[in-house]
């Protein structure tokens, strides 16, 4: 089983549509949650950050972690064209610098 | 800032040539670390520097590969023999050692295919 569990999709939603991106995970060292957003052919780039449990707010963005569930979302309002991408988690345990990626969910928004 | 700079952007070898990736890591970022990306296997690291000593390389898949950083600036990975299982786009990210996020910055990658 994979440290990081991520549905690979993909999904496909309307502009202007609620996204919810998720993945899980079975390390619970696990203190450091990212999301990183990856258009075609491109290197991934940091979405969201959060350090341990509770909500991040960034603009039509939001990042949840709830570690009791060992579970994470990354929610995106009001969606659009330019948000088509593939979204991968990554997380991280303190006192190491390598990320644990989950395999990625791949978004297309439909205008 | 020009940003993580990764030579070559595609490479196409036959199965037991030799391959060289070379990374240039962002000005002042003191982690390099190297991941490879294919679609079963999804972003694996493997290896990282920190500076230029290599700290954790549990990722390399084998003794075909190996990775150096004989400078703050500069950063290579090489594979050989290289074989068709090694297909992939291999991507090199820096970092600094401090803030928040410790933020990993990542290049454009290099696409390998191994005929």
């Amino acid at each position: 089983q994979k440290e990081v569990e991520q549905d690979p999709g993909p999904l496909s939603v309307p502009e202007g549509a609620i996204v919810s991106l998720n993945c899980t995970y079975s390390n619970s060292a696990f203190q450091y949650f990212m999301w990183y957003r990856q258009y075609s052919r491109k290197g991934p780039e940091l979405l969201m950050y959060t350090y341990s449990s509770g909500n991040k707010e960034d603009g039509r963005f939001t990042a949840q972690v709830d570690k009791s569930s060992k579970y994470i979302s990354l929610f995106i309002r009001d969606s659009q064209p330019s948000d088509s991408a593939t979204y991968l988690c990554a997380m991280r345990s303190t006192g190491r610098r390598a990320l644990t990626f989950g395999s990625g969910t791949r978004l297309q928004v439909q205008p | 800032d020009a940003g993580v700079i990764q030579s070559p952007r595609h490479e196409v070898t036959e199965m037991g040539q030799e391959v060289t990736l070379r990374c240039k890591p962002i000005s002042g970022h003191d982690y390099l670390f190297w991941y490879r990306q294919t679609m079963m296997r999804g972003l694996e690291l493997l290896i990282y520097f920190n500076n230029n000593v290599p700290i954790d390389d549990s990722g390399m898949p084998e003794d075909r590969f190996s990775a150096k950083m004989p400078n703050a600036s500069f950063s290579t990975l090489k594979i050989q023999p290289s074989e068709p299982r090694d297909s992939a786009v291999y991507f090199c990210a820096s970092s600094l050692g401090r803030g928040l996020s410790y933020e990993q910055y990542f290049g454009p990658g290099t696409r390998l295919t191994v005929t």
